[in-house]
């Protein structure tokens, strides 16, 4: 059974970094048939993918235009994790973040993480 | 990007209806669809996957149908712990995009 365990901060300063973590019980960060994900959830929003990263021989990254030059998501092999890191944030990136799985051909989120609320605020 | 288009937004339906929900998506993406069911303050639960696949320990009165734009998913016999917001996604390539949700009151 897989599971995704988010951490972070629930409370960032206008213009400071959001960083979150998801660590991976029941698969490896590595896995050749996943990619792994973060995805926000906001009113205004909507649900909104953010990017992924996955390992194909090599690492590859993928970000959602809405919020390139911000972000950087990153594997971390020797804890079977992967993070978030979202700088310059507003009171617009204000949601709920979610870390899930992608997996096989047809891709689809079959495990997702708890979520964490976070609030943009000084 | 792909859009996503879902109808209605929102629905309420006695126990025991036929619920349809509709996505349609602005180019085509094959049979790459999948739907999900949200519960308030939960992460979505995937229902159905490829356009038709039931996800392993979901109830077999889900059911879903469509290629290329158009989409659909079936709620037979409609139980009160089907309540929910429902939502359609693309993964057909990068960006994965959702469509708006579709809101289930019994």
């Amino acid at each position: 059974q897989v599971q995704l365990q988010q951490s972070g901060p629930g409370l960032v300063e206008p213009s400071q970094t959001l960083s979150l973590t998801c660590a991976i019980s029941g698969d490896s960060v590595s896995s050749n048939s996943a990619t792994w994900n973060w995805i926000r959830q906001s009113p205004s929003r909507g649900l909104e993918w953010l990017g992924w990263t996955y390992y194909r021989s090599t690492w590859y990254n993928d970000y959602a235009q809405s919020v390139r030059g911000r972000i950087t998501i990153t594997p971390d092999t020797s804890k079977n994790q992967f993070s978030l890191q979202l700088n310059s944030v507003t009171p617009d990136d204000t949601a709920v973040y979610f870390c899930a799985r992608d997996w096989g051909y047809w891709g689809y989120f079959d495990y997702w993480g708890q979520g964490t609320l976070v609030t943009v605020s000084s | 990007d792909i859009q996503m288009t879902q109808s209605p937004s929102s629905l309420s339906a006695s126990i025991g209806n036929r619920v349809t929900i509709t996505c349609r998506t602005s180019q085509s993406v094959g049979g790459n669809l999948n739907w999900y069911q949200q519960k308030p303050g939960k992460a979505p639960n995937l229902l159905i996957y490829a356009a038709s696949s039931l996800q392993t320990g979901v109830p077999s009165r889900f059911s879903g149908s469509g290629s290329g734009t158009h989409f659909t998913l079936t709620i037979n016999s409609l139980q009160r712990e089907d309540s929910g917001t429902y939502y359609c996604q693309q993964s057909f390539g990068a960006p994965r995009t959702f469509g708006q949700g579709t809101r289930v009151e019994i």
